[in-house]
């Protein structure tokens, strides 16, 4: 079994809903929480990074961590076609490496 | 560049060579991240620098894999006698402090590496 687990989707709304979008983890010992946006045949993005449990609000985006249930989300508000992408979770312990999900294809139609 | 520059953007190559592929991290982060992505997965964590030295190199796949980082500058990851499985993007990352940090870590765009 994976440490993280992410649904690879595709995942289809149209424009204007929100997209949710969510990973479960393993390892109790992950402390900082990151959301990435990878665009075809370039490198993963930073969105939102997040430390402990709670909610963090960034524009159109929240990111939403529940370290109890071992769960993370990210949810898109008003969606536009250029939030087409993969969504990568990623977590990293007190170390130093990322640990990722698999990515979820997201796809808005306009 | 403000960002992370990665080079060359594509290599292929046939089965059994070498390849060098090169990261130039973002101008004073110390800390360096090699990940590698298979088509359709999420990042594998290689290796990770802080300056020039080495502490996890927990993720190299095997001893045809290494890596070197000159100073806090360049680093250059060397794939020798390729494997058709070698075939990946390669992603470096650089964040401002490594280890216990709470840095962010920041990539470029990857290097595609196909072996014939």
């Amino acid at each position: 079994q994976k440490e993280v687990e992410q649904d690879p989707g595709p995942l289809s709304v149209p424009e204007g809903a929100i997209v949710s979008l969510n990973c479960t983890y393993s390892n109790s010992a992950f402390q900082y929480f990151m959301w990435y946006r990878q665009y075809s045949r370039k490198g993963p993005e930073l969105l939102m990074y997040t430390y402990s449990s709670g909610n963090k609000e960034d524009g159109r985006f929240t990111a939403q961590v529940d370290k109890s249930s071992k769960y993370i989300s990210l949810f898109i508000r008003d969606s536009q076609p250029s939030d087409s992408a993969t969504y990568l979770c990623a977590m990293k312990a007190a170390g130093n490496k990322l640990t990722f999900g698999g990515g979820t294809r997201v796809l808005v139609k306009p | 560049g403000a960002g992370v520059s990665q080079s060359p953007s594509n290599k292929v190559t046939e089965k059994g060579k070498d390849v060098e592929l090169r990261c130039d991290p973002i101008s004073g982060h110390t800390a360096l991240y090699w990940y590698r992505q298979r088509l359709g997965q999420g990042l594998e964590f290689l290796i990770y620098f802080q300056g020039n030295s080495a502490p996890d190199k927990s993720g190299l796949p095997s001893d045809r894999f290494s890596a070197e980082r000159t100073g806090e500058s360049v680093s250059t990851l060397t794939i020798q006698r390729t494997q058709q499985e070698d075939s990946a993007v390669y992603l470096c990352a650089s964040s401002l402090m490594g280890d216990s940090s709470a840095q962010p870590q920041h990539f470029g765009d990857g290097t595609r590496l196909s072996i014939l």
